[in-house]
């Protein structure tokens, strides 16, 4: 199986921050990584898709990147309905796995 | 718009059997397979398999074989997720994800295994 080392666990960050959430695998997964952001009692929302292709109706403030085993999610400018727990997940190869999660906390 | 609706939490003995609903709408339900995920608490998200929506045919990832079963009630556009002979260790939440983009999922079902 495929293992999506994520980082960091926790971010404390302000409103206007630019913060970066990684995700490590454990081999090349040909840039099927997608982030999502969860919340409470909440639907997981894709954010990401295929490393770097903005889900339609996400802000702007949110791009990832990456190749090979490494890919980032940045946000730009942090608004106050961001802080929550964001993870990837691989989809290149059966069974798919996720990240460990970030949750993001305001300082 | 499209959404993937679940039942609500479960409160149930070890040994006991669960049934969770994934109700889709806003699509055409035969079109998209459905994934099943659980998050343990604390813990991170694992992937249980798929079922086809198509043919009804469900595939099981190794940790999920045996006492999960995925079906379907294609008329209703629901998928379903049967947890026999309950173990602590299955208290979770569950999550449907439409397949195979992972695009839109389900709020989540907790189940709670407690005797």
């Amino acid at each position: 199986d495929i293992q999506m080392t994520q980082s960091p666990s926790f971010l404390s960050a302000s409103v206007g921050d630019r913060v970066t959430i990684n995700c490590k695998a454990s081999q090349n997964i040909n840039k099927y990584l997608n982030w999502y952001q969860q919340k409470l009692g909440e639907a997981p929302k894709r954010l990401i898709y295929n490393t770097n292709n903005l889900q339609t109706g996400i802000p702007s403030r949110f791009s990832g990147s990456g190749s090979g085993t490494d890919y980032t999610l940045t946000i730009s400018s942090l608004q106050p309905e961001d802080f929550a727990t964001y993870f990837c997940l691989q989809h290149n190869s059966f069974p798919f796995t996720f990240g460990s999660g970030t949750k993001l906390e305001i300082k | 718009q499209i959404q993937l609706v679940q039942s609500g939490p479960e409160l149930k003995k070890p040994g006991e059997s669960v049934k969770i609903s994934c109700k889709a709408s806003g699509y055409t339900f035969t079109n998209y397979g459905m994934y099943w995920v659980k998050q343990a608490p604390g813990q991170g998200l694992q992937y249980m398999g798929w079922i086809n929506t198509e043919t009804g045919k469900p595939t099981y990832a190794d940790d999920f074989k045996g006492r999960f079963v995925f079906f379907l009630e294609t008329s209703a556009s629901t998928a379903y997720l049967q947890i026999n002979n309950l173990k602590n260790e299955d208290m979770a939440t569950y999550f449907c994800a439409r397949a195979p983009y992972f695009d839109y999922w389900g709020q989540g079902v907790m189940v709670t295994v407690s005797s």
